[in-house]
This record gives structure tokens, C-alpha cells and sequence, in this order.
């Protein structure tokens, strides 16, 4: 079955510096993964998405994510970030042997300092 | 702006009464989700649909319902709420299974 991690439950960063929102999976077929965002009482908003091809995706409001297949890891990150980018963060999987549902990890809170 | 809608936003709902919320969506997206989000627990599936008028256990099914008698909408009914049901609600939908899925902006269920 597939699962998803996110091992840290916050990150904190100060405005301008770059982040990294950590998220590791385990399918036993070919993963498709996905991130998103929750800002305070909103629903989920896709950002970006891995299915096959460039390991590197790039998404909306400057974020981008690697596709890491040997170390089953697909970090969500971002040069420079804003307080605006504070939010919840959710990674995402879908392993191609198990239909179509998608398998969610806990989330992440990132603070973005000013 | 297209996308899908959720009502009630929130509600305050006493035990073993009976509630329904709604959710429709614009985008003639053939599948379509409920999820509950818990603090701690992220996101759970609930039941799901691939196409109208089919429908699918997901991974906490117990004490509720769906029914999916078109393309657009997609009720979750909650036969008789218990506290444990108190959560926020995400209805979803994605062109097709497997694709990528669009959120509802939630409603919010108390039981008290």
C-alpha cells in the first residue's frame, strides 16, 4: 500500500531565504505525487504535481519540487520566501498499483518570519 | 468562479440528529471525493465516485453516505451525527480517477 511522510510538523524560515518542505513516500508502483497548500479556513489549492519525465517540477507562486526516485523523496521548495507563503502544506501520493485514490501525509505549518 | 461549492460552510448539529451537506461542482469533472480533515490526521477519504451514479468506500466510510444521481453534485449524509463526526469537511473532484484533485473551501461540523 502507499503511504506518505512529511517528518517535520513546522518549519520555520525567515522572509528571502529559501525553503524546504520535506516528503518522503512509499508505493510498490510508479508514485505520482502531488503538493498543496491550505491557507487559514480554505480548502486545499494544488500546486504541483510529479507524474513522469523532468524531476524538477515547477508549480505556481514560485514553488518547484524534486522527484528524488532512490531516496523516495520529493521535497517541495522555494528561493526566496515570503510571509505570504505561511500555510499548511500537504504531499500527496498515488501509486499506479493501487487505483486511483490518493494517499495524504500530515502536513507540514510553515512560518515564513518577517 | 467556476469550481466547487460547499454548504453549509458551518453548522452546529446536536447528536443523532440527521444532516446532509452538500456539494456541486461546475467543471463536469467526472470523479468526486468527500474527505475529513482532523487535526493530526490529515486527510481521509471518506467514499468517493469515478462517474455518476457510481460510488466507493474510502478509507473511514462508517456512518456515512453518499449518492451521486448526477454529474455535478455529490451529498454526504450523516444518518445520525455522533461527536466523533465533528470535522471539517472537503468535498473534491478531479476530471477523471486519478487525476488531479480540486478542493471545496469546506464545511465545518460540529456535533455536539
Amino acid at each position: 500500500a502507499q503511504s506518505v511522510a512529511q517528518p517535520e510538523d513546522q518549519v520555520n524560515v525567515a522572509e528571502g531565504n529559501p525553503l524546504t518542505v520535506k516528503c518522503t513516500y512509499s508505493v510498490s508502483g510508479n508514485p505520482y505525487l502531488f503538493w498543496y497548500v491550505q491557507y487559514p479556513n480554505r480548502g486545499l489549492q494544488f500546486l504541483l504535481k510529479y507524474i513522469t519525465g523532468d524531476n524538477l517540477v515547477k508549480g505556481s507562486y514560485g514553488f518547484e519540487a524534486e522527484f528524488n526516485k532512490s531516496q523516495t523523496s520529493f521535497h517541495l521548495k522555494k528561493p526566496s520566501a515570503l510571509v505570504s507563503d505561511s500555510a499548511l502544506y500537504f504531499c500527496a501520493v498515488r501509486d499506479d498499483n493501487y487505483g486511483q485514490n490518493f494517499v495524504f501525509g500530515p502536513g507540514t505549518r510553515l512560518s515564513v518570519l518577517p | 468562479i467556476a469550481g466547487i461549492t460547499q454548504a453549509p460552510t458551518s453548522q452546529i448539529l446536536a447528536a443523532g440528529r440527521r444532516m446532509t451537506l452538500r456539494c456541486t461542482q461546475d467543471m463536469r469533472h467526472n470523479a468526486m471525493y468527500w474527505y475529513r480533515q482532523d487535526l493530526g490526521l490529515g486527510l481521509r477519504l471518506i467514499h468517493y465516485s469515478n462517474t455518476a451514479g457510481t460510488t466507493g468506500k474510502g478509507e473511514v466510510p462508517d456512518g456515512y453516505s453518499v449518492s451521486r444521481a448526477n454529474t455535478d453534485d455529490f451529498p454526504l449524509t450523516l444518518a445520525s451525527a455522533v461527536p466523533s463526526q465533528t470535522s471539517v469537511y472537503f468535498c473534491a473532484s478531479s476530471v477523471g480517477p486519478g487525476n488531479t484533485i480540486y478542493f471545496g473551501e469546506g464545511s465545518w461540523l460540529t456535533v455536539v
